[in-house]
């Protein structure tokens, strides 16, 4: 079945507590991006891919980093996680349709930083 | 800035009567929307897309208009269905592959049996 997964799900962490949220497709998508949803502020990208070490940064990239070393995975590190960085979290990747490219998302990671 | 907008969070219909989702953008350069349903507990879901050479796009009971002229388009879901019930999300890009996707704040769409 052609998905995006991530991992972890849940996970609730303290400040500064470095974490990695991992993010995985199988459909051999070349694009991939991660973005935040907030309560009033829809989706925001945080950063994203166009192919293997190719990254670049979205609206919200404070905070954050990211690495593309395979096609497949791209991981989403918090290096020093603040609470102003809880919040639900998607990873996506894209196939091309009539021009314009879809993005197929994973079912988000629900991160809380106390 | 808010480049793309969906001013309505939320809307309650009736099983069976019609459901429009309102977006309106601010970017002229953007050629190409599309619209993104998401349930709890779920990552979001293609639905359907326009490009901005037409103004129309169909597919079942899903309709998305596009006013270029008043930079709005809409989504129209005919007839409803509680399964519709769930968080619509307009988003505009760039045909051209600039990845660059922005999104809106989400419309919750409830279908009452």
């Amino acid at each position: 079945e052609a998905q995006v997964t991530q991992n972890p799900r849940y996970l609730i962490t303290v400040t500064g507590k470095k974490l990695t949220v991992t993010c995985s497709q199988n459909m051999n998508h070349e694009y991939m991006s991660w973005y935040r949803q907030d309560p009033g502020l829809g989706l925001r990208q945080i950063y994203y891919s166009m192919n293997v070490e190719v990254t670049d940064k979205g609206d919200v990239p404070e905070g954050y980093k990211v690495s593309r070393k395979e096609k497949r995975n791209f991981p989403l590190i918090l290096e020093s996680p603040s609470p102003n960085q809880t919040s639900l979290y998607f990873c996506a990747s894209s196939s091309r349709l009539s021009g314009a490219n879809v993005l197929t998302f994973g079912a988000g990671s629900r991160l809380t930083v106390l | 800035d808010q480049q793309v907008k969906q001013n309505s969070p939320s809307l309650s219909v009736q099983e069976g009567r019609i459901s429009i989702l309102n977006c309106d953008y601010t970017n002229s350069m953007f050629d190409y929307f599309l619209w993104y349903k998401k349930y709890p507990a779920e990552g979001p879901t293609f639905l359907i897309s326009i490009s901005s050479i037409k103004d129309k796009n169909e597919d079942g009971r899903f309709t998305v208009f596009l006013n270029k002229s008043a930079k709005h388009l809409s989504l129209h879901i005919v007839p409803s269905q509680p399964g519709d019930s769930a968080v619509y999300f307009c988003a505009a890009t760039f045909s051209s592959g600039t990845y660059k996707y922005i999104f809106g704040t989400g419309t919750r769409l409830k279908v009452l049996a």
